[in-house]
């Protein structure tokens, strides 16, 4: 089956720097990559997603690359908020759609002041 | 955008006893949905997808005679912890399908004691 590798586990930065987060999978059939923000004690939310048509996709101080040779897609945040401190998933999928996701490990972004 | 309303949000039960989760899609309909497990500070595990009108696709090692889904309507699936133990003690999260989409609860923090 599909496994999805996420790092770093936690990433600490300052308001107004850029964070990178980066993932990888396993399975070359994986052909959508949503990005998940989850904030304590609530159910993830997409922020982004990108398809295996496309390389890059971006979305305000939101961005998500995807390599598929490499098998590896990563999430860049730029001017980052305290608002953005959550924890981060990344997943993949073989369906095109978001069910049967295989979520990575979870990075803990912290923005501080 | 969507909503997924997930109720209780938070259950303490007595072991021994059956617990039962509602998950609803309030403004779509929604043939299949999904319920996840996750561990403090671990990521989101894929117990089952429920599909509306049919029995539940349980991933390997989801004890389908503990975890009971229901899914008797396009915006309604129901888990049921039956027999609860504290090891069953988790956030339960789950998502509706919307197109390619998937859309989260906010969550149920399941303690047995």
């Amino acid at each position: 089956g599909e496994n999805v590798e996420q790092h770093p586990s936690t990433l600490s930065v300052q308001e107004g720097d850029s964070a990178v987060i980066k993932c990888t999978y396993s399975d070359s059939a994986s052909n959508y990559f949503p990005w998940y923000k989850q904030e304590l004690g609530k159910g993830p939310q997409l922020i982004i997603d990108i398809r295996s048509n496309v390389g890059e996709k971006k979305d305000q101080r939101i961005a998500v690359t995807l390599n598929k040779t490499a098998k590896h897609f990563s999430l860049h945040i730029t001017e980052t908020q305290p608002e953005d401190s959550a924890v981060y998933f990344c997943a993949a999928s073989i369906t095109g759609t978001a069910s049967k996701l295989t979520f990575g490990t979870g990075t803990r972004l912290q923005v501080t002041l | 955008g969507a909503v997924v309303s997930q109720h209780p949000s938070r259950v303490i039960c007595k072991s021994g006893t059956s617990v039962k989760i509602e998950c609803r899609s309030l403004d779509f309909q929604a043939t299949t949905m999904f319920w996840y497990r996750q561990f403090p500070k671990q990521s989101l595990m894929l117990m089952a997808t429920s599909n509306e009108g049919s029995k539940a696709t349980y991933e390997q090692g989801v004890e389908k005679d503990k975890f009971l889904i229901n899914h008797a309507s396009l915006t309604l699936s129901t888990l049921t912890v039956t027999s609860a133990h504290p090891e069953d003690s988790s956030f339960y999260i789950c998502s509706a399908l919307k197109y390619t989409e998937a859309f989260f609860g906010q969550g149920t923090r399941l303690t047995v004691v």
